[in-house]
């Protein structure tokens, strides 16, 4: 079975860091560029990164670019995500997606994990 | 960025009826958009990509229409699963997310 199953999540200080996991399994985890996405309380969808399935490339939303990093480890199938300086504004529930490849192009994303709750308060 | 608006916020409607969801790009996204659907408590999933491509296992009466900046999703009869909320992303320029569309039971 395709699987996506995140952790890491948890109450932080503003300020605070955070180390969101993603363990993958049931397809060739190496192959597929793979997204986080998150979503505040009561709110709607918001991209949060991206990264290319060797891990060569990645890309940042603007409202996280300079404070989250997302890795890989293709020989663990885990994707992460580093959050710093959060803010009361990273407060939600983070999911991880796998890139939907059709004829080896992106087209959304076709599998997505549970989710972790991320709580910033003091 | 490219910035999606979905309408109506919310669309009422009985079931069995047809419903009809707009999603409009700010500039030209191609056909490179994708449509989810989102259950309480559950995660987004992905029901048409490149526009109009219906995703694995979903239904016949999902379908995607439009390209350039104007996309529509039409459900043709609502079953009483699909009552959710819907979200247009493009992929066309990085990645973006309309504010959804609740469906709900009139």
């Amino acid at each position: 079975e395709v699987q996506l199953v995140e952790s890491g999540g948890g109450l932080v200080q503003p300020g605070g860091s955070l180390r969101l996991s993603c363990a993958a399994s049931g397809f060739t985890f190496s192959s597929y560029a793979m997204h986080w996405v998150r979503q505040a309380p009561g709110k709607g969808l918001e991209y949060v990164s991206a990264i290319s399935s060797n891990g060569g490339s990645t890309y940042y939303a603007n409202s996280v670019k300079g404070r989250f990093t997302i890795s890989r480890d293709n020989s663990k199938n885990t994707l992460y995500l580093q959050m710093g300086s959060l803010r009361a504004e990273d407060m939600a529930v983070y999911y991880c997606a796998r890139a939907n490849i059709v004829l080896m192009v992106d087209n959304g994303m076709d599998v997505w994990g549970q989710g972790t709750t991320v709580t910033v308060s003091s | 960025e490219i910035v999606m608006t979905q309408s109506p916020a919310t669309l009422s409607v009985s079931p069995g009826e047809r419903a009809t969801l707009s999603c409009r790009a700010s500039q030209s996204v191609s056909s490179n958009l994708a449509w989810y659907q989102q259950k309480p408590g559950q995660a987004p999933r992905l029901l048409i990509y490149g526009a109009s491509t219906r995703a694995t296992g979903i239904p016949a009466r999902f379908s995607g229409s439009g390209s350039g900046t104007e996309f529509t999703l039409t459900i043709s009869s609502l079953q009483s699963e699909d009552f959710a909320v819907y979200y247009c992303q493009q992929y066309n320029n990085w990645w973006t997310f309309g504010q959804g569309t609740k469906v709900e039971i009139k």
